[in-house]
């Protein structure tokens, strides 16, 4: 049963627009959202995150926003650079420490 | 090192070879996670160190997998009589405190291929 769900396995966005990257969880135990970003070969990086008791927080070119009556989550990244493209993984978590990642979503950013 | 390092990076084993894959945290680091990585999937959690105790091994998917962290910084996973669906990346990740929400800086990971 997966938990978090990234529905969408890649996006392709154009330089300068918007990238919006959706995740979806069923547990209603998480409290700490986070978006790692993750180049080939490389482990996942840490880009940021949201506690349940917010809605939005912003860092810079990235805002994450929770709904938590519908159980999602974005990620929004603007503008989107060709450096931004990577695979984007949301995780989430229930005070246990441990993380539970969705599938991914590859981005990729065109010039 | 200013982050989280692995050794080795690739490792390719027959079936039925035991396998040590290592993992040096942050210096000052309370937790250390490992998560398994399937390919074109997420990371899936593993085990988890808070200092030297092992507190959560729920993640281990058989009994041979096993974890350690005897002085509560290097981490090492043993998988003995590799199998070829233990073929993943593994991912090891640290965190400052404990007992809490913390980001979870990860390592670049081991490849584990079993032929």
């Amino acid at each position: 049963d997966q938990q978090v769900k990234q529905n969408s396995p890649s996006l392709s966005v154009q330089e300068g627009r918007i990238s919006i990257l959706n995740c979806d969880y069923t547990n209603s135990m998480f409290d700490y959202f986070l978006w790692y970003k993750k180049y080939p070969a490389e482990g996942p990086t840490f880009l940021i995150s949201i506690s349940s008791i917010k809605d939005k927080n912003e860092d810079g070119r990235f805002t994450v926003f929770l709904n938590k009556s519908a159980k999602h989550l974005s990620l929004h990244i603007v503008p989107s650079q060709p450096g931004d493209s990577a695979v984007y993984f949301c995780a989430a978590s229930d005070n246990t420490d441990k993380l539970i990642f969705g599938t991914g979503t590859r981005l990729q950013v065109f010039p | 090192g200013a982050g989280v390092s692995q050794s080795p990076r690739y490792k390719v084993a027959k079936r039925g070879q035991d396998v040590a894959l290592r993992c040096d945290p942050i210096s000052g680091h309370v937790s250390l996670f490992w998560y398994q990585q399937a390919l074109g999937q997420g990371p899936e959690f593993l085990t988890y160190f808070q200092n030297e105790a092992q507190l959560d091994k729920s993640g281990l998917p058989s009994d041979r997998f096993f974890a350690e962290r005897p002085e509560g910084s290097v981490s090492t996973l043993k998988i003995q009589r590799t199998q070829q669906e233990d073929s993943a990346v593994y991912l090891c990740a640290s965190t400052k405190l404990a007992g809490e929400t913390d980001t979870q800086y990860f390592g670049p990971g081991t490849r584990l291929t079993v032929l």
